[in-house]
């Protein structure tokens, strides 16, 4: 059974502390993503990855940066952690090419509260 | 660029109605097109998708959507709801070439009543 892996279900954190959520997934997938879900907006996208040490910036990229050192592993870094960054992070991959006719498989999510 | 707008940000039925959830999307280029279901605290899970085979498709649970160029649809139905079937549901879009990564609808919340 394939499997998006991450780190925590539910966490909460300070402002201004230096927060890490990891993801792992374990089907060889090039591509990798990191998604925040608010309630009425839907999925946004933070950062993704193509490859190994590559990143591009999505949608809503500010107060956040990202690192993958290996394939199966992304982190989403939150330098200084802020309360307007309480939200769901969703973690995805894909096997993506250039096509976009491939499904995303996503983590169990994790609730981030900043207090 | 590619987008994708759900109608109804929850719909309501009663339990062994049709499920009707709708989406629309605007591509320049063939789509493919994607429905996730996430249940309560849980990732999304693919439902099902359509990349330019039948249009008609047919995915887990009862649920099947159809591709329909003429009106830019994608909408799932299910004929009859179950209680289990209560989840909130996301419409995606995604293009081959350029920007592959997909757009995601902001969701409808199904509510199913006994």
């Amino acid at each position: 059974d394939v499997k998006v892996t991450q780190s925590s279900r539910y966490l909460v954190k300070r402002t201004g502390e230096k927060v890490f959520l990891e993801c792992v997934q374990d089907m060889d997938h090039e591509n990798m993503f990191w998604y925040r879900q608010d309630p009425g907006l839907g999925l946004r996208l933070i950062y993704f990855s193509y490859d190994v040490k590559m990143k591009e910036k999505g949608d809503i990229p500010e107060g956040y940066s990202v690192s993958r050192e290996k394939k199966e592993r992304f982190s989403l870094i939150l330098e200084s952690a802020s309360t307007n960054q309480t939200s769901m992070y969703l973690c995805a991959s894909d096997r993506n090419r250039g096509r976009g006719s491939y499904e995303q498989y996503f983590g169990p999510g994790t609730r981030l509260t900043v207090t | 660029a590619q987008s994708v707008t759900q109608l109804g940000s929850h719909v309501s039925v009663s339990e062994g109605a049709l499920v009707l959830l709708r989406c629309n999307y605007s591509s320049s280029v063939p789509p493919y097109l994607f429905w996730y279901v996430q249940y309560p605290n849980q990732g999304l899970q693919l439902l099902l998708k359509y990349t330019s085979a039948a249009t008609l498709v047919k995915g887990i649970n009862g649920f099947e959507a159809e591709f329909k160029k003429s009106e830019t649809s994608f909408h799932l139905t299910k004929p009859s709801a179950h209680m289990s079937d209560a989840a909130e549901y996301f419409c995606a879009v995604s293009v081959s070439g350029g920007s592959y990564i997909p757009t995601f609808g902001r969701g409808t919340s199904l509510i199913v009543h006994p």
